[in-house]
């Protein structure tokens, strides 16, 4: 059963710093891994996508990578703002075409 | 183009009674997750659905727990006789094809007294 994981599960930092979220999981076998955003008491937000063949995707602010062979994500967020704080959240498609999802990583950008 | 909408945002309900949960997804997408979501802790899946079957329910308890997608209307999660235990956010997520993005509603906060 594939296991995702978030490290850390919290973060503070002072608005302006460059950071890197980490995820990593069991199963190498996926088809795609999202990474999402989630403000206390609402949904989901989706970031990216990355489909297994690619290595990387880019949004504004946001780069997110995949290394499937090691079973690891990374989510970079430059230039950090107050806006910025929320849980993020990484979710891994494998067999089944289901998402598996991590605890999150609870960021707070600090103004 | 509407979001993924669930009803009711909140419910409570006493022991032993019935909850049903409302999910419409976006327009255009056949495919529906629910999610079970506790206090600082990430998304269990729950089930997966597409119009008419179910796909997949290997997260969701055996007894009291059913879902539905029907031809006609909004998905429904139903819990018979809520315990304490079922309290929760669940979350409806929808997508045009499997393996492409999720779009997520605001849930469904779910209160057992």
């Amino acid at each position: 059963k594939q296991e995702v994981t978030q490290i850390p599960a919290a973060l503070s930092v002072p608005e302006g710093e460059n950071l890197v979220l980490n995820c990593s999981f069991t199963d190498s076998a996926i088809y795609n891994l999202q990474w999402f955003r989630q403000d206390p008491g609402k949904g989901l937000t989706s970031l990216l996508l990355i489909q297994s063949s690619q290595r990387e995707q880019t949004s504004g602010r946001l780069n997110a990578s995949l290394d499937k062979s090691s079973g690891r994500s990374t989510l970079y967020i430059a230039a950090s703002q107050p806006g910025d704080s929320a849980t993020y959240l990484c979710a891994v498609m494998g067999t089944g075409d289901k998402f598996y999802f991590g605890s999150g990583t609870k960021l707070n950008v600090k103004p | 183009n509407a979001g993924v909408m669930q009803n009711p945002r909140h419910l409570v309900r006493r022991r032993g009674q019935e909850a049903r949960l409302r999910c419409s997804p976006m327009k255009g997408h056949s495919h529906v997750y629910w999610y079970r979501q506790l206090p600082e802790e990430g998304l269990k899946f729950m089930v997966y659905l597409q119009k008419e079957n179910i796909i997949d329910e290997s997260g969701m308890p055996k007894e009291r727990f059913s879902a539905e997608f029907p031809k006609e209307g909004p998905s429904i999660l139903r819990i018979q006789q809520v315990v304490r235990g079922d309290s929760a956010a669940y979350f409806c997520a929808s997508s045009s094809q499997a393996g492409e993005k999720l779009f997520f509603g605001s849930g469904t906060q779910l209160s057992v007294l």
